[in-house]
């Protein structure tokens, strides 16, 4: 599996933007780059994600590199309800039969300040 | 609320004994996943079904098995427990948007061996 490096924590103020980085030197050229996020006590929920364009949707906005080794996700007014672990992964365009199971890595715990 | 079902949501039993854990993915899903969460490993892929037959496998152990009921529904059987099978076990389901498959998770069944 292509393996994704991302931050351990960071820190952010409330009504404040947040850009949480993941760097993917060795993505395919069909690999989908998935954002989702847990928070505490909850299932994982899924963020949104991204081939080639910038995308945006209801909660996040995605920010891909030209060169497709790294993305950033953007929460653009972070709430407390934000506070969450972010997890960034890489899967394969679909090819039928449903997805392959996430490989979760340890993601980015974030931290709200009020 | 994602629209995945998960039950029990806790459970409390006995080295040695065996639990079924129950799941109903999203209506029109055809994919079960499952997955386990626990405090040293993270979350972790076990195995996935897709419209009946198993589709893929992950670090699932062989005291533990699954199926997928005709309904879709789906059961994960874990026997022989040991205490470091305490841990959240999570289901999801899939569904393609925008070309490429995303996952909707349940919220857990929490277990604990004693």
């Amino acid at each position: 599996d292509a393996k994704t490096t991302q931050p351990n924590s960071m820190e952010s103020n409330e009504e404040e933007p947040v850009h949480l980085p993941c760097n993917h030197s060795t993505i395919s050229g069909t690999d989908y780059i998935h954002w989702y996020r847990q928070l505490p006590s909850q299932g994982p929920e899924y963020v949104i994600h991204g081939l080639t364009s910038n995308v945006n949707n209801r909660m996040a906005s995605l920010a891909i590199a030209e060169d497709r080794k790294s993305s950033t996700l953007i929460l653009h007014r972070a709430t407390l309800r934000d506070a969450a672990v972010y997890y960034c992964i890489l899967l394969p365009m679909y090819s039928g039969g449903g997805a392959d199971g996430l490989t979760f890595g340890k993601g980015t715990h974030l931290i709200i300040q009020p | 609320d994602s629209g995945v079902t998960q039950t029990p949501k806790h459970l409390i039993t006995a080295t040695g004994q065996r639990v079924t854990l129950r799941c109903s993915p999203r209506s029109g899903d055809l994919s079960v996943y499952w997955y386990q969460q626990s405090l040293d490993q993270g979350l972790q892929f076990l195995i996935q079904y897709y419209n009946g037959e198993e589709r893929a496998k992950g670090n699932i152990l062989e005291r533990f098995s699954a199926q997928q009921f005709p309904d879709l529904h789906s059961e994960l059987n874990l026997s022989s427990l040991e205490l470091g099978d305490s841990a959240l076990y999570f289901c999801a389901s899939s569904a393609r948007i925008l070309g490429a498959d995303t996952q909707y998770f349940g919220p857990g069944t929490r277990l604990t061996v004693l």
